[in-house]
C-alpha cells in the first residue's frame, strides 16, 4: 500500500534554532501535501496545505514567517520551524494523498516529535 | 464549518467486551468519512472511508457504518492489540481538500 515517511522522527533543539522536517511519499505521486500539528491527548491540527510547485495555503493562526514549508516535487514537501522556541514543542505529522485519484484517503508519516530546550 | 465530534473520549473495555464508537459530524456535502487509528507516538493508520448513507466497511474485528449525521466504529470481540485512539474524520464535497478531524476515541482493551 501507500507509504509516507517522515523523518526525522525525533529531535531535540536549543530554543532559537531552526528545524527541518522532511516528508515523502514513497510509492505514489502527490501534488498536495498536509501538515498537522497535535498535541498531548488532541486530535490533529491542519496547519497548512502544500501543493507542489507553489506556495503553501495556510490555515488561521498559523504563522507562514515561523513555518516554512517548501514542495518542490511530486514526492518531497519539507516543513521547516524558524527559530523554534518552547511553545513550539509539539508532534508534526505529515500527510499526502495519492494525486490521480482524489478520493484516495490520506496517508500518513509516523511523525516527528520537536522538543526545543 | 464542518466539525466532527468523537464520544466517548475514552473506553476500557474487557477482552472479547463488543462495544460502538461514535462520530457526529456536520459538513457541507460529504465527499468522504474516513476512520483511522492512531498507536501512541505513530501517525494515523488509515482503516475505512464511507461515502454515503447505509454504506458498510469491514476489517477483522472491526466494522464502520455510516447515517447522515454519523458514523459508528463497531468493535466485535476485542484484543489487547486493538487498544489504540481512533480518530473519524470528514472530508468536505467542496472547498477545503484536508480533512477534518474529531477529538479521537482512547480505547484500552484489557486481557
Amino acid at each position: 500500500g501507500a507509504v509516507v515517511s517522515q523523518h526525522p522522527s525525533w529531535v531535540i533543539c536549543k530554543s532559537g534554532t531552526s528545524v527541518k522536517i522532511e516528508c515523502r511519499s514513497l510509492d505514489f505521486q502527490a501534488t498536495t501535501m498536509f501538515w498537522y500539528r497535535q498535541f498531548p491527548k488532541q486530535s490533529l491540527m491542519l496547519m497548512a496545505t502544500s501543493n507542489e510547485g507553489s506556495k503553501a495555503t495556510y490555515e488561521q493562526g498559523v504563522e507562514k514567517d515561523k513555518f516554512l514549508i517548501n514542495h518542490a516535487s511530486l514526492t518531497l514537501s519539507t516543513l521547516t520551524v524558524t527559530s523554534a522556541h518552547p511553545e513550539d514543542s509539539s508532534f508534526y505529522i505529515c500527510s499526502a494523498r495519492d494525486s490521480e485519484y482524489s478520493n484516495q484517503p490520506q496517508h500518513f508519516g509516523d511523525g516527528t516529535r520537536l522538543s526545543i530546550l | 464549518e464542518d466539525q466532527v465530534t468523537q464520544s466517548p473520549e475514552a473506553l476500557r473495555l474487557q477482552e472479547g467486551e463488543s462495544s460502538s464508537l461514535n462520530c457526529s459530524y456536520t459538513v457541507s456535502g460529504l465527499r468522504g468519512l474516513f476512520w483511522y487509528r492512531q498507536d501512541p507516538g505513530k501517525g494515523p493508520e488509515f482503516l475505512f472511508t464511507l461515502y454515503s448513507a447505509g454504506e458498510e466497511k469491514e476489517k477483522e474485528r472491526l466494522k464502520a457504518t455510516l447515517t447522515k449525521k454519523e458514523s459508528f466504529l463497531h468493535i466485535t470481540a476485542p484484543k489487547p492489540e486493538d487498544s489504540a485512539t481512533y480518530l473519524c474524520a470528514v472530508r468536505p464535497a467542496t472547498g477545503r481538500r484536508a480533512l477534518t478531524f474529531g477529538s479521537g476515541t482512547r480505547l484500552q482493551v484489557q486481557p
